[in-house]
């Protein structure tokens, strides 16, 4: 069984819809991420959490939002999508202790029309 | 934000060859990963080194952390089929600093 599995691995949604993308692992690991993958542009980090309590911005987090509802589980959302959040998101573990060793799960394909 | 350059953006071999990439950056890094994505899937950590001058292996692959802190370099001996996909390298500028910057990525193509 996948360690980091994400759900939906695919969906088409119309501009300004709601959206909920999930993300479950049984690592056992504390520290978990969401990135987003653009053609030509690599990884980009959107949320990171250290713990259930400890949830922080990265770099493109505006339009996007995080509720890290257990250790286990971190969503993220789009609260009106929009064509240009079509990409393909990913979230991650880490342990704490090797923050920088991080684990992926296999992706959410994400299509805003 | 920053950004690291990874070189060759794409590499076309025959199998058997060996590949050699690498990826830059105007900072100094303290940490460099290497990942490597396969079609439909999320990356999977290859290496990982932590000090200047270190050289790592992982079965035919070898990669170092540039003495400079700025580079560092992934070597794949005697590709193989299962070699292709995209390579990511990524780094962690400073202690405390929790956040990894990803290169855009090698695509490594195996000719038949």
């Amino acid at each position: 069984d996948a360690d980091v599995t994400q759900t939906p691995r695919n969906r088409i949604t119309k501009t300004g819809k709601r959206i909920m993308l999930e993300c479950s692992q049984t690592k056992g690991h504390d520290r978990m991420y969401w990135y987003r993958q653009d053609p030509g542009l690599g990884l980009r980090l959107i949320y990171y959490s250290f713990d259930v309590k400890d949830i922080n911005k990265g770099e493109i987090s505006d339009g996007y939002s995080v509720s890290r509802q257990a250790q286990a589980k971190f969503s993220l959302s789009l609260e009106s999508a929009i064509p240009n959040q079509t990409a393909l998101y990913f979230c991650a573990t880490s342990r704490s202790d090797s923050a920088y060793e991080q684990y992926f799960g296999p992706g959410t394909r994400l299509t805003v029309t | 934000g920053q950004q690291l350059n990874q070189s060759p953006q794409s590499m076309f071999i025959q199998e058997g060859e060996d590949v050699s990439m690498n990826c830059t950056s105007s900072s100094i890094f303290n940490t460099w990963l290497w990942y490597k994505q396969d079609p439909g899937e999320g990356p999977v950590l290859l290496i990982a080194l932590y000090k200047a001058g270190e050289l790592t292996s992982n079965g035919r692959l070898t990669a170092q952390f540039g003495i400079t802190r700025k580079d560092s370099f992934l070597n794949i001996s005697a590709s193989i089929p299962s070699d292709v996909g995209i390579y990511f390298c990524a780094g962690r500028t400073n202690f405390g600093n929790e956040k990894l910057t990803f290169g855009t990525g090698t695509r490594l193509t195996i000719i038949p």
